[in-house]
């Protein structure tokens, strides 16, 4: 357990309103994550955090903004959210080498 | 453009039999692989990993066998449980940079009693 939670679990929206995901950890790690998991795709990154304030973009971040001003906090931004942003959004944290541990997940749905 | 693939969505394995899954890449700066898996509404586990260094890991009934001149890999189950039942990620990473991952489609394992 890498002492990951994320909130809301669940959440469903209308197009074109905003939306906040939030990621906590209890472990001090550097390295914060956000994934998204679609069928046919697997885990896309999204953007990843190496530090407070010290973020980048990853496969998948049009669309996507992140801020981290704490290291046990990584938020994830849908400014104006779409249906093609309906997905189950997943937190991960590196420990370790290169292995990283996920959250449970927020399954969002934008109607 | 997928840089892991899986190629098989699915595979049935009777209990106590060996499962293979298995797992293609194609940027050859890939130098570290896992296999993770998750269970349904639950985030994916990590469950074992190999460094470009060596051509085989073990950890229990979990092997995974990488095939560099192939840029494939390879993760054996045995003997395979009912509670093995799954679906199975592979990903990749450089061990420069932020170490991101990119995993591939995934396989769904089902062990039948």
């Amino acid at each position: 357990d890498a002492g990951i939670t994320q909130s809301p679990r669940h959440k469903v929206t209308e197009t074109g309103t905003p939306v906040t995901l939030r990621c906590h950890q209890t472990e001090n790690h550097r390295y914060m994550y956000w994934y998204r998991q679609d069928p046919g795709h697997g885990l896309r990154l999204i953007h990843y955090s190496y530090g407070v304030k010290d973020t980048d973009k990853g496969e998948v971040s049009d669309g996507y903004s992140v801020s981290r001003s704490k290291t046990e906090d990584f938020l994830l931004t849908l400014e104006s959210a779409t249906s093609s942003q309906t997905s189950v959004y997943f937190c991960a944290i590196t420990q370790g080498s290169n292995e990283q541990y996920f959250g449970p997940g927020t399954r969002l749905t934008v109607t | 453009d997928q840089q892991v693939k899986q190629n098989s969505p699915s595979l049935s394995v009777q209990e106590g039999r060996i499962s293979i899954l298995n797992c293609d890449y194609t940027n050859s700066m890939f130098d570290y692989f896992l296999w993770y898996k998750k269970y349904p509404a639950e985030g994916p586990t990590f469950l074992i990993s190999i460094s470009s260094i060596k051509d085989k890991n073990e950890d229990g009934r979990f092997t995974v066998f990488l095939n560099k001149s192939a840029k494939h890999l390879s993760l054996h189950i045995v003997p395979s449980q009912p509670g093995d039942s799954a679906v199975y990620f592979c990903a990749a990473s450089s061990q420069t940079g932020a170490n991101n991952l990119f995993f591939g489609t995934g396989t769904r394992l089902t062990v039948i009693p």
